[in-house]
């Protein structure tokens, strides 16, 4: 069965820094991976997707993800912070012959210090 | 182009109550994913619906059901409400009904209370 795995719970990092949101799937086939942005009241936005091809996606506001095969992960990662990406981050996979039904993570609650 | 909608935003309601929740997608779009969100099993896909159709079911009983409609407007219905039912519904839609190479787009949600 399809799994996805966000191993933190709460990131806090400094505006400005860098950042990098783990995300490890289950799956036996290439799934279809995607990361999407909730801020607080608000319903989920998509930052970026992957399918295939190559494996370093670039999505908006800055962030980008890597697909690693070998690992399983889709990390998210963006150079530089700003306090208004201070939001909830969700890794999410869909399967070919899912529709599209999509699978989440727990969600990573991502804080910015100024 | 309006996002998708969800009527109503909030709701409270008593144990054994039902609750019937809206949303209308985005102009040309067929498919509705409807998913649960609570602070302990987070996102949790309901169903899917495709041209009136039922495509996909999540993990959830009986209690819980839905339909869409031909304009693609899609309610789903929760039957003898109980208190861990409380949750922020949402729902998704898109141009086709998978694989999800299309995007898909959520609206805000309907946040419901059981008391």
């Amino acid at each position: 069965a399809q799994s996805v795995t966000q191993p933190d719970i709460h990131i806090t990092v400094s505006e400005g820094a860098s950042l990098e949101l783990r995300c490890n799937y289950s799956y036996g086939a290439t799934p279809y991976l995607f990361w999407y942005v909730q801020s607080p009241g608000q319903g989920l936005q998509l930052l970026l997707k992957y399918f295939s091809g190559d494996t370093l996606v670039q999505g908006i506001k800055g962030f980008e993800a890597e697909f690693k095969r070998s690992q399983s992960s889709f990390n998210l990662r963006k150079p530089s912070v700003h306090w208004s990406d201070a939001a909830e981050y969700f890794c999410a996979v869909g399967a070919p012959g899912g529709y599209n039904k999509l699978i989440f993570g727990a969600g990573t609650r991502l804080a910015v210090h100024p | 182009k309006a996002g998708v909608t969800q009527t109503p935003r909030y709701l409270i309601k008593t144990r054994g109550q039902q609750v019937t929740l809206s949303c209308s997608p985005i102009s040309g779009h067929r498919s509705v994913s409807w998913y649960q969100q609570t602070p302990g099993q987070g996102l949790q896909f309901l169903f899917e619906y495709f041209s009136e159709t039922q495509r996909n079911k999540g993990n959830f009983p009986g209690r819980f059901s839905g339909r869409q409609f031909s304009n693609s407007r899609s309610e789903m219905n929760v039957s003898t409400l109980e208190l861990g039912d409380s949750a922020l519904y949402l729902c998704a839609s898109s141009q086709t009904q998978g694989p999800p190479e299309e995007t898909q787009y959520f609206g805000p949600g309907t946040r419901l209370l059981v008391l």
